[in-house]
């Protein structure tokens, strides 16, 4: 069973460079989100995707845009990286609809900007 | 808005039992979680709590909510080296879609 896949797994860019962060699911979820992780700080929310074609912003969504193009990928872009999005990304995903809406989480991308 | 808050860090010795504390601040929560983190994976649910209820267990699980003061706790019995992890407590509004999270407390258990 794959469920949700982050790539890369690592990365390191230069300030001002830009990356995509790719993630994909094969559970047919029409919920997607992009979540950063920083000691002390938890996990917040950067942006999320109740179904194709549609997306909104989280708690920290600047500097990183999102798309979904598809029920399966949501991809999240750095356009002009900075030292402050030095962290460890997770990617995650649920059904939709209501009832408990168990995450489910990658493996997560840890990225220094430099 | 939502806060959720957790202490960062706990120690206990292999056997005994682990008390991790969680309180959060929206009184509309439907639904309070638990997940955990091992060293450099992605996190998994342990289990879920919906908010009309005050106690669910499950094995060596066992959650407790008390939603007047808005505190949420996980007992694990008989705390192995295994359950060494962060723990994650999270919560979801009514109708709401996202999750919000806690700190995360640190478990570490002495063998």
């Amino acid at each position: 069973n794959a469920g949700v896949t982050q790539t890369p797994k690592f990365q390191v860019l230069k300030t001002g460079q830009s990356m995509t962060l790719q993630c994909a699911q094969d559970m047919n979820h029409e919920y997607m989100s992009w979540y950063r992780q920083d000691p002390g700080m938890g996990l917040r929310l950067i942006h999320y995707s109740v179904g194709a074609g549609i997306t909104d912003q989280g708690e920290v969504p600047n500097g990183y845009n999102v798309s979904r193009s598809t029920t399966e990928d949501f991809p999240l872009r750095l356009l002009s990286a900075a030292p402050s999005q030095t962290s460890v990304y997770f990617c995650a995903s649920s059904p939709g609809g209501t009832g408990e809406k168990k995450l489910f989480f990658g493996s997560g991308t840890q990225l220094s900007v430099l | 808005g939502e806060d959720v808050e957790q202490s960062l860090f706990l120690s206990v010795r292999e056997g005994d039992s682990s008390v991790i504390n969680c309180t959060y601040t929206d009184s509309s929560s439907t639904y309070l979680y638990w997940y955990k983190q091992e060293p450099g994976a992605g996190l998994q649910l342990l289990t879920y709590i919906f908010s009309n209820m005050d106690m669910k267990q499950d094995q060596r699980l066992t959650v407790l909510l008390n939603k007047k003061d808005k505190h949420l706790s996980l007992r694990i019995a008989d705390t192995q080296t295994g359950d060494s992890a962060i723990y994650f407590c999270a919560e979801r509004a009514a109708g709401a879609n996202n999750l919000f999270f806690g700190t995360g407390t640190r478990l570490t258990v002495i063998p």
